[in-house]
């Protein structure tokens, strides 16, 4: 089993639409939340940086983590084709210590 | 703020020939760099951790001495790709860990090596 499962997709979702991306993890160690996006040929951009549990919100994104489910979330609302790329989960201990990533999930956002 | 540079962003080079991929922190210094190879539609795969000053720590299966990794400096690191070979090709990308205790990284924006 991998420490962090994340669905790679792809999704497809019309524009304006609320887009939820997830993913699980089963070490109960990390304490760092991430998500980054990602277009083809592009390195990673960082979109969120959470802590602790609960909401963060910037712009139109959202970002949720439960500790106890030991799952997190991205919410994306209106999005647009704009948004269309590869999302990654990533996290760790703190510390310095060395990220984990989901596998990306890949969104499409159509007109 | 938090700005990550790649250079080369692409190279195609000859097998046997050696490349050197820089990465530069351009607003802040890092003192940890971070380096990852990433293959087509797949996630990002840490190669090394470097702390500058301090030789480079691989990850299990990664030859050290085929992946030569330098930080020389507080904002910039090297991954020199020795005696390259076609399965050498791929995308190489380099973050940075931020400052302020914070632990997010930022990424370069990747270079794309082809060994031919």
């Amino acid at each position: 089993q991998k420490e962090v499962e994340q669905d790679p997709g792809p999704l497809s979702v019309p524009e304006g639409a609320i887009v939820s991306l997830n993913c699980t993890y089963s070490n109960s160690a990390f304490q760092y939340f991430m998500w980054y996006r990602q277009y083809s040929r592009k390195g990673p951009e960082l979109l969120m940086y959470t802590y602790s549990s609960g909401n963060k919100e910037d712009g139109r994104f959202t970002a949720q983590v439960d500790k106890s489910s030991k799952y997190i979330s991205l919410f994306i609302r209106d999005s647009q084709p704009s948004d269309s790329a590869t999302y990654l989960c990533a996290m760790n201990q703190g510390g310095g210590n060395k990220l984990t990533f989901g596998t990306g999930t890949q969104l499409k956002v159509e007109l | 703020g938090a700005v990550v540079s790649q250079h080369p962003s692409w190279v195609i080079c000859k097998s046997g020939t050696s490349v050197k991929i820089e990465c530069r922190s351009l607003d802040f210094q890092a003192t940890t760099m971070f380096w990852y190879r990433q293959f087509p539609k797949q996630s990002l795969m840490l190669m090394a951790t470097s702390n500058e000053g301090s030789k480079a720590t691989y990850e299990q299966g990664v030859e050290k001495d085929k992946f030569l990794i330098n930080h020389a400096s507080l904002t910039l690191s090297t991954l020199t790709v020795t005696s390259a070979h076609p399965e050498d090709s791929s995308f190489y990308i380099c973050s940075a860990r931020g400052t302020g205790g914070r632990d997010e990284q930022f990424f370069g924006p990747g270079t794309r090596l082809t060994v031919l």
